[in-house]
């Protein structure tokens, strides 16, 4: 079982330049999470999923996009990089409000 | 989405119990309470979680006020592996259920 899975680990961009991160989960959840955590930070909501084709905005949206074009993905899309989105990115999986949440181990982004 | 507050940090020695404080004065009826814990360069883990009623699992109890406007993790005996960031989160329970951290509690164990 592998959970949720998030790739890739690592990854350096340059000011301006485009990625996507990864993130899948195998366990039929509806809801998924993206959040960063800057150094010495708790971890900040950016967006979510509460199924299949339904996204919104969560505590720090701008700079980012999602999609949720099937349940096991939700894929996070950093437009033109900006130094200020150095940080560690997690996504999370859960049934709902009743149940644990599931996080991946993160992707370590450093933008230069 | 409502607030939880916990103290800064806490530290407790190896093999005492430790009883780790969060209010939520604000907590609405279809609010659950989760609690998860972030190791050093780790990805948050899920600790244990509540509605109403006090919860035990292998990891730690949930102990939650009869108004349910507080409620207090307890490790029955800390360990060196239990130092690590504990996050108390309400969990909406409608539509969105969102997932929104605060600034958790610095538990340090001393040996």
């Amino acid at each position: 079982n592998a959970g949720v899975t998030q790739t890739p680990k690592f990854r350096i961009l340059k000011i301006g330049q485009s990625m996507t991160l990864q993130c899948t989960q195998d366990m039929n959840h509806n809801y998924m999470y993206w959040y960063r955590q800057d150094p010495g930070m708790g971890l900040k909501l950016i967006y979510y999923s509460v199924g299949a084709g339904i996204t919104d905005k969560g505590e720090v949206p701008n700079g980012y996009n999602v999609s949720r074009s099937t349940t096991e993905d939700f894929p996070l899309r950093l437009e033109l990089a900006a130094p200020s989105q150095t940080s560690v990115y997690f996504c999370a999986s859960s049934y709902s409000a009743g149940f644990e949440a599931f996080f991946g181990q993160g992707t370590r982004l450093t933008v230069v | 989405d409502a607030k939880t507050t916990q103290p800064n940090s806490m530290e407790s020695n190896e093999e005492e119990p430790v009883h780790l404080p969060c209010n939520h004065s604000t907590i609405s009826g279809t609010d659950y309470i989760h609690w998860y814990r972030q190791l050093p360069s780790q990805g948050p883990e899920y600790v244990i979680h509540g509605l109403t009623s006090n919860v035990n699992n292998r990891m730690a109890s949930l102990a939650i006020a009869e108004d349910r406007k507080s409620s207090t993790l307890i490790l029955h005996r800390a360990t060196l592996r239990d130092a690590a960031v504990y996050y108390c989160i309400l969990r909406d329970g409608g539509a969105t259920n969102k997932l929104i951290f605060g600034t958790g509690t610095l538990l340090a164990v001393q040996p």
